[in-house]
Protein backbone atom coordinates (compact mmCIF):
# COMPACT_ATOMS: atom_id res chain seq x y z
CA UNK A 1 0.00 0.00 0.00
CA UNK A 2 0.68 3.49 -0.07
CA UNK A 3 1.35 4.21 3.51
CA UNK A 4 1.64 2.18 7.02
CA UNK A 5 -2.13 1.10 8.00
CA UNK A 6 -3.73 0.47 11.03
CA UNK A 7 -6.72 -1.14 12.40
CA UNK A 8 -9.03 -0.26 14.16
CA UNK A 9 -8.44 3.34 14.17
CA UNK A 10 -10.32 3.97 17.80
CA UNK A 11 -11.09 0.82 19.96
CA UNK A 12 -13.09 1.07 22.99
CA UNK A 13 -13.05 -2.01 25.13
CA UNK A 14 -13.33 -3.75 28.89
CA UNK A 15 -11.48 -4.21 31.60
CA UNK A 16 -10.26 -7.48 31.09
CA UNK A 17 -11.12 -8.51 27.87
CA UNK A 18 -8.40 -9.19 25.02
CA UNK A 19 -7.65 -6.66 22.02
CA UNK A 20 -5.71 -7.31 18.62
CA UNK A 21 -4.45 -4.05 16.71
CA UNK A 22 -3.16 -4.59 12.90
CA UNK A 23 -0.43 -3.35 10.84
CA UNK A 24 -0.18 -3.56 7.25
CA UNK A 25 3.50 -1.87 6.42
CA UNK A 26 4.45 -0.37 3.63
CA UNK A 27 4.64 -3.15 0.89
CA UNK A 28 9.20 -4.31 0.36
CA UNK A 29 9.48 -2.80 4.34
CA UNK A 30 11.35 -5.92 6.15
CA UNK A 31 11.41 -3.94 9.78
CA UNK A 32 8.30 -3.13 11.49
CA UNK A 33 8.04 -1.69 15.04
CA UNK A 34 5.18 -1.12 18.02
CA UNK A 35 5.34 1.93 19.44
CA UNK A 36 2.92 3.47 22.20
CA UNK A 37 2.03 7.20 22.53
CA UNK A 38 0.41 7.85 25.90
CA UNK A 39 -1.29 11.34 26.55
CA UNK A 40 0.89 14.25 26.00
CA UNK A 41 3.85 11.51 26.13
CA UNK A 42 6.62 10.56 23.85
CA UNK A 43 6.67 7.32 21.59
CA UNK A 44 7.63 4.14 23.80
CA UNK A 45 9.50 1.47 21.83
CA UNK A 46 7.63 -1.68 22.37
CA UNK A 47 8.87 -4.57 19.55
CA UNK A 48 10.71 -4.64 16.65
CA UNK A 49 10.52 -7.68 13.65
CA UNK A 50 13.07 -7.96 10.54
CA UNK A 51 10.92 -10.27 8.86
CA UNK A 52 8.74 -12.33 10.56
CA UNK A 53 11.07 -13.06 13.85
CA UNK A 54 11.26 -10.30 16.87
CA UNK A 55 15.22 -9.76 17.76
CA UNK A 56 13.81 -6.82 19.88
CA UNK A 57 11.05 -7.85 22.43
CA UNK A 58 12.87 -5.55 25.24
CA UNK A 59 10.03 -2.61 25.23
CA UNK A 60 6.56 -5.01 26.22
CA UNK A 61 5.60 -3.74 29.17
CA UNK A 62 4.15 -6.90 30.50
CA UNK A 63 3.15 -10.51 29.53
CA UNK A 64 -0.10 -9.62 28.68
CA UNK A 65 1.63 -8.02 25.45
CA UNK A 66 2.61 -10.38 22.81
CA UNK A 67 3.03 -9.84 18.56
CA UNK A 68 3.33 -11.58 15.62
CA UNK A 69 4.11 -10.88 12.47
CA UNK A 70 3.54 -13.28 9.67
CA UNK A 71 4.62 -13.56 5.78
CA UNK A 72 7.18 -10.92 6.18
CA UNK A 73 3.93 -8.30 6.17
CA UNK A 74 1.13 -7.94 8.21
CA UNK A 75 1.63 -7.59 11.75
CA UNK A 76 -0.64 -8.04 15.09
CA UNK A 77 -0.28 -6.69 18.38
CA UNK A 78 -2.28 -8.42 21.31
CA UNK A 79 -2.72 -7.26 24.88
CA UNK A 80 -4.65 -10.22 26.99
CA UNK A 81 -6.91 -8.94 29.89
CA UNK A 82 -6.88 -5.02 29.13
CA UNK A 83 -6.17 -2.59 32.16
CA UNK A 84 -6.59 0.92 32.53
CA UNK A 85 -3.46 1.92 31.89
CA UNK A 86 -3.09 0.36 28.87
CA UNK A 87 -5.29 2.64 26.98
CA UNK A 88 -2.82 4.79 24.63
CA UNK A 89 -2.07 5.45 20.71
CA UNK A 90 -0.47 2.01 19.56
CA UNK A 91 1.69 3.38 16.69
CA UNK A 92 3.30 0.97 13.71
CA UNK A 93 6.14 1.93 11.34
CA UNK A 94 8.06 0.03 8.62
CA UNK A 95 11.21 0.76 7.07
CA UNK A 96 13.13 -0.48 3.86
CA UNK A 97 16.37 -2.24 5.85
CA UNK A 98 18.03 -1.66 8.63
CA UNK A 99 19.29 1.75 8.17
CA UNK A 100 17.79 3.23 11.06
CA UNK A 101 16.32 5.79 9.11
CA UNK A 102 13.26 7.20 7.20
CA UNK A 103 11.13 5.17 9.81
CA UNK A 104 7.19 5.78 8.40
CA UNK A 105 4.63 5.71 10.69
CA UNK A 106 0.95 4.79 10.30
CA UNK A 107 -2.14 7.08 11.81
CA UNK A 108 -2.34 4.94 15.31
CA UNK A 109 -4.63 3.08 17.10
CA UNK A 110 -6.81 4.62 19.85
CA UNK A 111 -7.14 2.27 22.62
CA UNK A 112 -9.41 3.14 25.46
CA UNK A 113 -9.55 0.90 28.25
CA UNK A 114 -12.96 1.44 30.80
CA UNK B 1 16.36 6.32 31.72
CA UNK B 2 15.89 8.69 29.70
CA UNK B 3 17.95 8.79 26.51
CA UNK B 4 16.89 11.84 25.05
CA UNK B 5 16.10 14.56 26.83
CA UNK B 6 14.09 17.54 24.85
CA UNK B 7 12.76 21.01 25.61
CA UNK B 8 10.76 23.15 26.32
CA UNK B 9 7.28 21.24 26.40
CA UNK B 10 5.73 24.02 24.58
CA UNK B 11 5.85 26.84 22.75
CA UNK B 12 4.06 29.62 21.51
CA UNK B 13 5.68 32.13 19.03
CA UNK B 14 4.11 34.46 16.78
CA UNK B 15 3.90 34.41 12.70
CA UNK B 16 7.19 34.72 11.41
CA UNK B 17 9.24 33.68 14.46
CA UNK B 18 11.85 31.11 14.79
CA UNK B 19 11.04 28.62 17.30
CA UNK B 20 13.79 26.93 18.42
CA UNK B 21 13.20 22.88 19.81
CA UNK B 22 16.26 21.54 22.18
CA UNK B 23 17.27 17.83 22.34
CA UNK B 24 20.12 16.53 24.39
CA UNK B 25 20.91 12.71 24.35
CA UNK B 26 23.35 10.66 26.81
CA UNK B 27 24.29 7.58 24.41
CA UNK B 28 27.47 8.25 22.34
CA UNK B 29 26.24 5.15 20.21
CA UNK B 30 23.26 7.32 18.93
CA UNK B 31 24.65 7.89 15.34
CA UNK B 32 21.26 9.24 13.56
CA UNK B 33 19.15 11.84 14.58
CA UNK B 34 15.55 13.07 13.22
CA UNK B 35 12.90 15.08 13.89
CA UNK B 36 9.33 13.91 13.62
CA UNK B 37 6.48 16.51 13.27
CA UNK B 38 2.68 15.54 14.12
CA UNK B 39 -0.56 17.14 13.85
CA UNK B 40 -3.37 15.82 16.94
CA UNK B 41 -5.02 12.44 15.06
CA UNK B 42 -2.03 11.11 12.73
CA UNK B 43 1.24 9.67 13.21
CA UNK B 44 4.50 11.82 13.50
CA UNK B 45 6.33 12.07 9.90
CA UNK B 46 10.01 12.34 9.09
CA UNK B 47 10.59 16.37 9.02
CA UNK B 48 14.52 16.06 8.78
CA UNK B 49 17.68 13.68 10.17
CA UNK B 50 20.97 14.15 10.15
CA UNK B 51 24.18 11.99 10.85
CA UNK B 52 26.24 13.34 13.14
CA UNK B 53 29.27 14.29 10.51
CA UNK B 54 28.19 17.30 9.57
CA UNK B 55 27.25 20.03 12.06
CA UNK B 56 24.22 21.47 10.30
CA UNK B 57 21.43 20.53 7.82
CA UNK B 58 18.84 22.55 6.50
CA UNK B 59 15.91 21.84 4.26
CA UNK B 60 13.40 24.58 3.56
CA UNK B 61 12.81 26.61 6.35
CA UNK B 62 13.94 23.80 9.18
CA UNK B 63 17.14 23.53 9.57
CA UNK B 64 18.92 21.23 12.30
CA UNK B 65 22.40 22.59 14.43
CA UNK B 66 24.18 19.60 15.91
CA UNK B 67 27.10 19.77 18.07
CA UNK B 68 28.96 16.32 18.87
CA UNK B 69 31.25 17.08 21.58
CA UNK B 70 28.14 18.52 23.89
CA UNK B 71 25.93 15.77 22.81
CA UNK B 72 23.03 18.25 21.76
CA UNK B 73 20.86 18.98 18.73
CA UNK B 74 18.28 21.54 17.89
CA UNK B 75 15.65 22.43 15.38
CA UNK B 76 15.18 25.58 13.94
CA UNK B 77 12.05 26.76 12.36
CA UNK B 78 12.42 29.90 10.01
CA UNK B 79 9.26 32.27 9.07
CA UNK B 80 7.18 30.07 10.91
CA UNK B 81 3.59 29.88 9.89
CA UNK B 82 0.15 28.62 11.32
CA UNK B 83 0.43 25.54 9.73
CA UNK B 84 3.55 24.81 11.53
CA UNK B 85 1.55 24.75 14.47
CA UNK B 86 2.44 20.69 15.58
CA UNK B 87 3.80 18.70 18.03
CA UNK B 88 7.43 17.84 17.28
CA UNK B 89 9.90 14.75 18.55
CA UNK B 90 13.76 14.29 18.61
CA UNK B 91 14.62 10.79 18.01
CA UNK B 92 18.07 9.03 18.08
CA UNK B 93 18.94 5.87 16.87
CA UNK B 94 21.94 4.02 16.84
CA UNK B 95 23.36 1.02 13.25
CA UNK B 96 23.75 -1.48 15.85
CA UNK B 97 20.61 -3.76 17.21
CA UNK B 98 17.25 -3.17 16.38
CA UNK B 99 17.76 0.58 14.54
CA UNK B 100 14.86 1.37 16.92
CA UNK B 101 14.40 5.17 17.71
CA UNK B 102 14.41 6.27 20.79
CA UNK B 103 12.07 9.51 20.88
CA UNK B 104 12.11 13.06 23.18
CA UNK B 105 8.89 13.70 25.02
CA UNK B 106 7.95 16.03 22.66
CA UNK B 107 7.36 19.54 21.92
CA UNK B 108 3.70 21.40 21.07
CA UNK B 109 4.06 24.61 18.73
CA UNK B 110 1.60 26.72 18.57
CA UNK B 111 2.45 29.83 16.01
CA UNK B 112 -0.40 32.85 16.56
CA UNK B 113 -1.20 34.91 13.75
Amino acid sequence: GAGVSQSPSNKVTEKGKDVELRCDPISGHTALYWYRQSLGQGLEFLIYFQGNSAPDKSGLPSDRFSAERTGGSVSTLTIQRTQQEDSAVYLCASSRILSGNTIYFGEGSWLTVV
Amino acid sequence: QQQVKQSPQSLIVQKGGIPIINCAYENTAFDYFPWYQQFPGKGPALLIAIRPDVSEKKEGRFTISFNKSAKQFSLHIMDSQPGDSATYFCAASQKAGSYQLTFGKGTKLSVIP
